[in-house]
Parts: structure tokens; sequence; C-alpha cells
């Protein structure tokens, strides 16, 4: 079985700062993948990061970045240079051998000037 | 390349009827998964096609199932419909072959539900 923990209901920041919106997991799966996805109020779940279990590499996408501790079993999201329409509900996601993504709770960021 | 497109976006139905859902993945994309979010359960997976067939399928009762055709649009359809039923569903595409970026999934913008 596989579960996302995103422990930070909310969190804030201020306009141009960085910030880190963590998230563990706990999956049985030998390969697996951890996703990040920003939904606004409008409801639409935005893919931002991807990264492979065997993915030596941290995964970049612009202002974010996944910082993935394997034996830790995190895959927090940083986003830098934070602006204003960042301002969303965050959720971390895995899947192992198949397709079903499994979701923590999110994360509501809120950047402020 | 356009998105994941879903209609309607919005829907209002009472309890009792019947509902279908369509999602159109994103050109070329041959996997389709369904996905339930209310602010009780969260968000929550439904089921998988690819190649119109059902791959995998979540914990839901039988009255919500779907079907992919050969153009990889898929619809979804709840029956007899309970209160419970109302929020947002989310349909997400991905290529469904190997590769770079096959884990990918791209949501649609979701149709919101509301059963009376």
């Amino acid at each position: 079985a596989q579960k996302i923990t995103q422990t930070q209901p909310g969190m804030f920041v201020q306009e141009k700062e960085a910030v880190t919106l963590d998230c563990t997991y706990d999956t049985s799966d030998q390969s697996y993948g951890l996703f990040w996805y920003k939904q606004p109020s409008s409801g639409e779940m935005i893919f931002l990061i991807y990264q492979g279990s065997y993915d030596e590499q941290n995964a970049t996408e612009g202002r974010y970045s996944l910082n993935f501790q394997k034996a830790r079993k995190s895959a927090n999201l940083v986003i830098s240079a934070s602006q204003l329409g960042d301002s969303a509900m965050y959720f971390c996601a895995t899947h192992g051998n198949t397709d079903k993504l499994i979701f923590g709770t999110g994360t509501r960021l809120q950047v402020f000037p | 390349k356009a998105g994941v497109t879903q209609t309607p976006r919005y829907l209002i139905k009472t309890r009792g009827q019947q509902v279908t859902l369509s999602c159109s993945p994103i050109s070329g994309h041959r996997s389709v998964s369904w996905y339930q979010q209310t602010p009780g359960q969260g968000l929550q997976f439904l089921f998988e096609y690819f190649s119109e067939t059902q791959r995998n399928k979540g914990n839901f009762p039988g009255r919500f199932s779907g079907r992919q055709f050969s153009n990889s649009r898929s619809e979804m359809n709840v029956s007899t419909l309970e209160l419970g039923d109302s929020a947002l569903y989310l349909c997400a595409s991905r290529t469904g072959l190997a590769g770079r970026g096959s884990y990918e999934q791209y949501f649609g913008p979701g149709t919101r539900l509301t059963v009376t």
C-alpha cells in the first residue's frame, strides 16, 4: 500500500522568497514516482514536477525543484522566488506499479507582498 | 498542443438521477484516469483506462462506471446519484507508453457535480 503525508496544512511566504513544502511517502513498490501538483481555486490540477525513484538527480522545472531523499522517504517541493500567482493548494502524489495516483491532503500556500 | 478537456464543467442533478461526464485526453495520450475530489475524502482514484480497457479500479461502488472509446476519449457514468456524490471529478491523461515522461499525468479542469 502507498501513503503520502503532507504535514503542513498551510504555509505563508513573502513574495520573492523561497519556500519548502514537505512531503513524506510510504510504499512497498521497488519502482515508484513522485509528483507535485498545484491546484488554484479554479480547481484544475496543474502538473509541476515528477521524480522517478531511480532518478539519481533531483528533478527541476524552472522555479520548482524536488528535493528527493530516498532514505528518508521524503520528496519536498522547493519553490524559489515566490510569486503572488503561486498562492494555491499543493498536492504531493505517488504512483507505484500502476497509473493510480495516491495523493496527500495538500498544503495551502499563501504568498503575500 | 491542446490540454485535457472535460465537459460539462458544472452540473446540477437530483438524487436518484444518473449523470455522464466526458473527458478528451491530450492528443496521442492513450491512458485516461478519473479521480473524485471532495473536502472530506480528498482526491480518490476511480478507474483508469488504456486502449479501451479498464486496467485499474478504485474502491467505489458499482454505480460508478466508465468506458473509453477508440479515439481515447473517455466517459464516466454515475447512476442513482446520492448527495455524497457531489464532488469535483477530474480526469487525467498520460501517454501510457514506455519511455521518458511516460508517467506524467496531466489533468483537465474538472467537472463540478452538485447533487441536490
